[in-house]
């Protein structure tokens, strides 16, 4: 199916350990971006990538690492997860540049225990 | 950094009412985009506003690219039990990276 693809849905994992969450799109759009979603915090804006091989800090970075070989893929890493990043995270692309309409997967619920 | 006031932060109304919701800024934007979150699933683009000024409808729903580009609203008539969620506003501020700035979200509760 043509769109954006996240995987996995859930996740549980213990503090300390690595985890990749794993975007993947079929648009070929340029930009994609990786949120986070807390209570009372709305979307937040971890990383996001404008091409391949091009990545930039968000709003809250910090604990995340990201990597943008291919185009379609974009895998955001917790290299050593804590409590505090049990969150929702979601991806998104967009399609023309920058300020254009954002298109969201369906998210990864991720709980450190 | 750039914050969008987003209000109300919840609702509850009776299915058939009509629901005004809106973002407010103390920049100018470029950029207004509507969203609308279902319970576990990711948000989904209703609106995109490019022009100040632009009134734009989507079925039940319209919204408004305020003159002053520091605002938008979000107008949903006559509701139905399928349009709860959370609407999150979002923009692109006039001098920015490129990136959307989000609003906190309104969570819309309809009573059958």
């Amino acid at each position: 199916d043509a769109g954006i693809t996240q995987s996995p849905r859930y996740k549980i994992t213990e503090t300390g350990r690595q985890v990749t969450l794993m975007c993947h799109q079929t648009w070929s759009h340029s930009y994609m971006f990786w949120y986070r979603q807390d209570l009372g915090h709305g979307l937040r804006l971890i990383y996001y990538s404008a091409a391949a091989d091009i990545t930039d800090k968000g709003e809250v970075p910090d604990g995340y690492v990201v990597s943008r070989s291919k185009t379609e893929n974009f895998p955001l890493t917790l290299e050593s997860a804590t409590r505090s990043q049990t969150s929702v995270y979601f991806c998104a692309t967009q399609r023309g540049g920058p300020g254009t309409e954002a298109f969201f997967g369906q998210g990864t619920r991720l709980t450190v225990v | 950094g750039q914050q969008l006031n987003q209000s109300p932060q919840s609702m509850f109304i009776q299915e058939g009412e009509d629901v005004s919701m809106n973002c407010t800024s103390s920049s100018i934007f470029n950029t207004w985009l509507w969203y609308k979150q279902d319970p576990g699933e990711g948000p989904v683009l209703l609106i995109a506003l490019y022009k100040a000024g632009e009134l734009t409808s989507n079925g039940r729903l319209t919204a408004q690219f305020g003159i002053t580009r520091k605002d938008s609203f979000l107008n949903i008539s006559a509701s139905i039990p399928s349009d709860v969620g959370i609407y999150f506003c979002a923009g692109l501020p006039l001098r920015s990276q490129g990136n959307l700035i989000f609003g906190k979200g309104t969570k819309l509760s309809v009573k059958p």
